[in-house]
């Protein structure tokens, strides 16, 4: 079956533009995460999204990221004003539940750069 | 609060000789412990998970790992390398105690494979 996809695969965005990545997690799995990845920082979690929850926040970097997930499934994650530092490979995974024992299936990231 | 410490940044062996990646985690709450291998270019691909039940967890193409909480260990092998082995490792911990499975990463191991 089909994994989680992400798109762009690769984004090149100018210093102050803000830029859209999205998800499209596994059908059926309720639980959705956004990760970053970049040299300095390794792998962080950034949001999860479970159901109809509220969504954990607590990972955003800073309020020029947001998240938000339309009818349980597709994701966009949201980077405005975009800095240097925002520079970072982004990772959705998702997950049949939101439990500390599922595994969580990863897709093959967004690269963005911003110049 | 849980964190995850991979005690070698970088691990080069030999085609043939056993792999050993070493990891250390701390947690608030029993844990689920996972191993996530990434190929140059590829997605995170799970390689093994312990999730309270036996310690010894084996894995995908011949990696397995044991859990010691004595220890607070959570070490990978494998008894002979493979070229296709190469790759960087993640140790991860995931957030129990609660309903979501919020991952902590380690900084990764790169494994290096000489013929």
């Amino acid at each position: 079956g089909a994994g989680v996809s992400q798109s762009p695969s690769n984004k090149v965005t100018e210093k102050g533009k803000d830029v859209e990545l999205r998800c499209d997690p596994i059908s059926g799995h309720t639980a959705l995460y956004w990760y970053r990845q970049s040299l300095g920082q390794g792998l962080e979690f950034l949001i999860y999204f479970q159901g109809n929850s509220a969504p954990d926040k607590s990972g955003l970097p800073s309020d020029r990221f947001s998240a938000e997930r339309t009818g349980g499934s597709v994701s966009t994650l949201t980077i405005q004003r975009t800095q240097q530092e925002d520079s970072a490979v982004y990772l959705c995974a998702s997950s049949p539940q939101g439990a500390s024992d599922y595994e969580q299936y990863f897709g093959p990231g967004t690269r963005l750069t911003v110049t | 609060a849980q964190s995850v410490t991979q005690l070698d940044s970088h691990v080069s062996v030999s085609e043939g000789t056993p792999v050993l990646l070493r990891c250390n985690y701390s947690s608030s709450y029993s844990p689920s412990l996972f191993w996530y291998v990434q190929h140059p270019n590829k997605g995170l691909q799970l390689l093994l998970k312990y999730t309270s039940a036996a310690t010894l967890v084996k894995g995908i193409n011949g990696f397995e790992a044991e859990f010691k909480k004595s220890e607070t260990s959570f070490h990978l092998t494998k008894p002979s390398a493979h070229m296709s082995d190469a790759a960087e490792y993640f140790c991860v911990v995931s957030a129990g105690g609660t309903s979501y499975g919020k991952l902590t990463f380690g900084q990764g191991t790169i494994l290096t494979v000489h013929p």
